[in-house]
């Protein structure tokens, strides 16, 4: 089994600031990673797929690197409205199945 | 507009049964992998089970294997999580998911549901 592991569980920034949040992987991924953003009492909304791609409507702030067992989102200059709780996601092609990490809480400093 | 919605949640006793259902609108349903992911109260999200558009393949959680079964109905565009023996631990928040691409059965999802809650309790 694949384990995610996110860090840091916590990160205190101010709007303006910028955000790097990791994503590393117990096994190789190749590509095959995604970032999410949850806010409370909402559903999650897709982010980034295969490592560097931006999901439609996702503002240029947010940008996905990485392959093989390390991964990063960057958010270059916080917004109020992206303080939330960030999944990175990978998936296995056989058998075919999903890992989220354990999440990072993105909090107001 | 592409949306999906969840219903069938509700509180059962340990060992209940329970079928949830995602119907889905805006997109070519039988094209599309589809998941379902769950979500425990202040916990992060765990992978459930997913199927392939044709319904041919499925897999499975560890954790829900044998007692889950994921099926569709893409006459009528809509996703099942058919749920058996119930535990305390399957209590959560659970979400059907669409697959971002048309590709394979797992996948990025671009398109969730609002989630419905499902409460096993004696």
């Amino acid at each position: 089994e694949n384990v995610l592991t996110q860090s840091p569980a916590t990160l205190s920034l101010s709007p303006g600031e910028r955000a790097t949040l990791s994503c590393r992987a117990s096994q190789s991924l190749s590509s095959y990673v995604a970032w999410y953003q949850q806010k409370p009492g909402q559903a999650p909304r897709l982010l980034i797929y295969d490592a560097s791609n931006r999901a439609t409507g996702i503002p240029a702030r947010f940008s996905g690197s990485g392959s093989g067992t390390e991964f990063t989102l960057t958010i270059s200059s916080l917004e109020p409205e992206d303080f939330a709780v960030y999944y990175c996601q990978q998936r296995g092609t056989w058998p075919p199945s999903v890992t989220f990490g354990q999440g990072t809480r993105l909090e107001i400093k | 507009e592409v949306q999906l919605s969840e219903s069938g949640g509700g509180l059962l006793q340990p060992g209940g049964s329970l079928r949830l259902s995602c119907g889905a609108s805006g997109f070519t349903f039988n094209n599309y992998a589809m998941s379902w992911v769950r979500q425990a109260p202040g916990k992060g999200l765990e992978w459930v089970s997913a199927i392939n558009g044709n319904g041919a393949t499925t897999n499975y959680a560890d954790s829900v294997k044998g007692r889950f079964t994921i099926s569709r109905d893409n006459s009528r565009n809509t996703l099942y999580l058919q749920m058996n023996g119930l535990r305390a631990e399957d209590t959560a928040i659970y979400y059907c998911a669409k697959a971002n691409t048309i590709f394979g059965v797992v996948d990025a999802f671009d398109v969730w549901g609002h989630g419905t809650m499902v409460t096993v309790s004696s």
